[in-house]
């Protein structure tokens, strides 16, 4: 088990650019989760996945925002024309099938947007 | 809406000093109530998953319980370790996770 890895573990980019956050889940977890975090907040969800299929989206979440998970294995989340707003902590998260799995997160990705 | 409130906010403690962190919550169908450690720069790291109400889980100085309407996680004999911030999770019928703002724990020497 080589837990949740993501990549990169820090990002900084113009406002106006385009950035893009990959997450490897646990090998073994169907459901895989993306939450943005603020300083001094708890995690915020944005998004998740049983296998391949997007299954809800944050109504927070802004047309800008996107993510993907082919095939059921890794996925991205892409953010079009960052704002100043958009920084925060990306993290990301998997879980079991089971209702109840805990979800096991990665170390997130710092975005700074400048 | 699901909503996790937890308190307090921060939590200055000396070593060996026992005290307890606070979350209530409202949930539509609980399917768990989860316990995460954070430390600075890194992400949430599982502690505890609490199902109905009467149970009780613990790992070296911590104790986690759950009521109907809330959760309490006790600390006993903190050590500096233990200093971080602690999170508390509701999972509800649609799989998502929703937390609290969570508890700032530093012990002191």
């Amino acid at each position: 088990d080589t837990g949740v890895s993501q990549n990169p573990r820090h990002k900084i980019t113009k406002r106006g650019q385009n950035v893009t956050f990959r997450c490897d889940p646990i090998s073994e977890h169907n459901r895989l989760y993306w939450y943005r975090q603020t300083l001094g907040q708890g995690p915020e969800f944005l998004t998740y996945f049983q296998n391949e299929a997007q299954l809800e989206k944050s109504r927070l979440l802004s047309d800008r925002f996107s993510a993907e998970r082919p095939k059921g294995s890794f996925s991205t989340l892409e953010i079009q024309r960052t704002e100043q707003g958009d920084s925060a902590m990306y993290l990301c998260a998997s879980s079991g099938q089971a209702g109840g799995s805990p979800l096991h997160f990665g170390n997130g990705t710092r975005l700074t947007v400048t | 809406e699901d909503q996790v409130t937890q308190s307090p906010e921060a939590l200055r403690l000396q070593e060996g000093e026992s005290s307890s962190l606070n979350c209530s919550y409202t949930v539509s169908g609980l399917r768990g109530l989860f316990w995460y450690r954070q430390d600075p720069g890194k992400g949430p790291e599982f502690l505890f998953t609490l199902y109905s109400a009467g149970e009780e889980k613990e790992k070296e100085r911590l104790k986690a319980t759950l009521t109907k309407k809330e959760s309490f996680l006790h600390i006993t004999a903190p050590k500096p370790e233990d200093s971080a911030t602690y999170l508390c999770a509701v999972q509800a019928r649609d799989y998502k996770l929703s937390f609290g703002a969570g508890t700032t724990v530093t012990v002191r020497a």
